[in-house]
C-alpha cells in the first residue's frame, strides 16, 4: 500500500532557529500533500495544502511567511518553520493523496514529527 | 457550531464491553466519512470508512445518517488494544480540492 515518510520523528530545537520536515512518497506521487498540525489533548488542524510545483493554499490563520512549504516534486514536501519558537511547539504530520483502481483514493499519514522548540 | 463534533469522552469500559461513538457534521455537501485511530503520540490510522448503507469490520460496525448528518461507531467485545482515541473525519471540498476535517476525537480505554 501506499507509504508516506516523514522526517525527522523527533527535533528539539532553540527559539530562533528554522526546522525543516520532509514528507516522501515512497511507492506513489503525492500530486497534493496536506499538513496538518496537533496540539497536546486537540484534534489535528489543516495548516495547509501544497500542490506540487504551485504554490501552497494556507488555512485562515496560518502564516505563510512562517510556515514556507515546497512541493517541488511528485514525491517530496516539505514544511519549514521559521524562526521557531516555543508555542510552535506541536506534532505536525503530513498527509498525502494517493489513488488506486477505478477512481479511488486514499489519504496516507505520515508518521508524524515532534517539534519542542526551547 | 464546529464542522465536526464528536462525543467529549472519555470512555472507560470493561474488557468484554461494548462502546457507542457518536459524532455529528455540519457541512451537508460534506462527502466521504471515516473514522481514523490515533494512539498516544503516533499518527491517526484508517480504521473503516463509512457508507450510507452502514458497514461492519469484525467486531466494528460504522453506520451513516446523511438526512441526520449523523457518524456512528460501535464496538464489539473491547479489547484492551482498542485503548486509543477515536476520530471522525469528515471529507469537505476545502481551498484546493479535499481535504479532511478531524473531529475532536474521542479517547477510549478498555480496562482490564
Amino acid at each position: 500500500g501506499a507509504v508516506v515518510s516523514q522526517h525527522p520523528s523527533r527535533v528539539i530545537c532553540k527559539s530562533g532557529t528554522s526546522v525543516k520536515i520532509e514528507c516522501r512518497s515512497l511507492d506513489f506521487q503525492a500530486t497534493t500533500m496536506f499538513w496538518y498540525r496537533q496540539f497536546p489533548k486537540q484534534s489535528l488542524m489543516l495548516m495547509a495544502t501544497s500542490n506540487e510545483g504551485s504554490k501552497a493554499t494556507y488555512e485562515q490563520g496560518v502564516e505563510k511567511d512562517k510556515f514556507l512549504i515546497n512541493h517541488a516534486s511528485l514525491t517530496l514536501s516539505t514544511l519549514t518553520v521559521t524562526s521557531a519558537h516555543p508555542e510552535d511547539s506541536s506534532f505536525y504530520i503530513c498527509s498525502a493523496r494517493s489513488s488506486f483502481g477505478q477512481g479511488g483514493y486514499g489519504y496516507t499519514f505520515g508518521s508524524g514529527t515532534r517539534l519542542t522548540v526551547v | 457550531r464546529k464542522e465536526v463534533e464528536q462525543d467529549p469522552g472519555p470512555f472507560n469500559v470493561p474488557e468484554g464491553a461494548t462502546v457507542a461513538f457518536n459524532c455529528t457534521y455540519s457541512n451537508s455537501a460534506s462527502q466521504s466519512f471515516f473514522w481514523y485511530r490515533q494512539d498516544c503520540r503516533k499518527e491517526p490510522k484508517l480504521l473503516m470508512s463509512v457508507y450510507s448503507s452502514g458497514n461492519e469490520d469484525g467486531r466494528f460496525t460504522a453506520q451513516l445518517n446523511r438526512a441526520s448528518q449523523y457518524i456512528s461507531l460501535l464496538i464489539r467485545d473491547s479489547k484492551l488494544s482498542d485503548s486509543a482515541t477515536y476520530l471522525c473525519v469528515v471529507n469537505i471540498k476545502g481551498n484546493y480540492g479535499q481535504n479532511f476535517v478531524f473531529g475532536p476525537g474521542t479517547r477510549l480505554s478498555v480496562l482490564p
